[in-house]
């Protein structure tokens, strides 16, 4: 079946550094995967997705590239803000369905301290 | 231009009683999801509407749930004789089209206690 895994949080960062959030994920065929954010009492917001292999979604400094080969879309900024403090949702959407639906990772709660 | 507005944006309720929750989708928007984020189960799809087609039912958890799509626009989940494991967040979301790879856009989601 479809599925996708991302790493356990928190994620604690000071500002400025470096940020990788992992997401692997299994899927027939060629799924489209997104990267969504949830900021702190406000609703899900699309961040990036890329549609096929090898493509870079990117979007306010973050990107994530599709690789088919590892069946991974990390998710990287290279300096974060206290205004990144979110919880990052990892999401695809398969190939062919006649839904749509998105499958969403457990999420991951990014904590950036001045 | 608006965005997917959903109501009530809280709701408690006692364990037993029926709810609905409504969802005003983006307009022009044929596509039309329900999810469920709890903190059990993370984020998980319940319904999907695509225009005038049957919905795919598949994610709803049991027979107590239910969702109609009225004229194509506003929809209503509605939750019969609640348990205290329906708390949760129901998130409403939208689409233009009917594609793996369209823009889902969500609402800010009714927060839903079962006392």
């Amino acid at each position: 079946g479809n599925s996708v895994t991302q790493m356990e949080g928190p994620v604690t960062l000071s500002e400025e550094a470096f940020l990788t959030i992992n997401c692997t994920y299994t899927a027939t065929g060629y799924p489209s995967l997104f990267w969504y954010v949830q900021y702190p009492g406000e609703g899900l917001q699309l961040l990036l997705k890329a549609t096929k292999a090898d493509d870079k979604g990117s979007n306010k400094g973050f990107e994530a590239t599709y690789r088919k080969e590892t069946t991974s879309f990390h998710l990287e900024k290279g300096s974060v803000q206290v205004s990144d403090s979110a919880v990052y949702f990892c999401a695809l959407s398969p190939y062919g369905g006649a839904t749509n639906k998105l499958i969403f990772g457990t999420g991951t709660l990014l904590a950036v301290q001045p | 231009g608006a965005g997917v507005s959903q109501s009530p944006s809280n709701k408690v309720t006692e364990k037993g009683k029926d709810v609905e929750l409504r969802c005003d989708p983006i307009s022009g928007h044929t596509a039309l999801y329900w999810y469920r984020q709890s903190l059990g189960q993370g984020l998980e799809f319940l319904i999907y509407f695509q225009g005038n087609s049957a919905p795919d039912k598949s994610g709803l958890p049991s027979d107590r749930f239910s969702a109609e799509r009225t004229g194509g626009s506003v929809s209503t989940l509605t939750i019969q004789r609640t348990q205290q494991e329906d708390s949760a967040v129901y998130l409403c979301a939208s689409s233009s089209r009917q594609r793996p790879q369209e823009t889902q856009y969500f609402g800010p989601g009714t927060r839903l206690l079962v006392l």
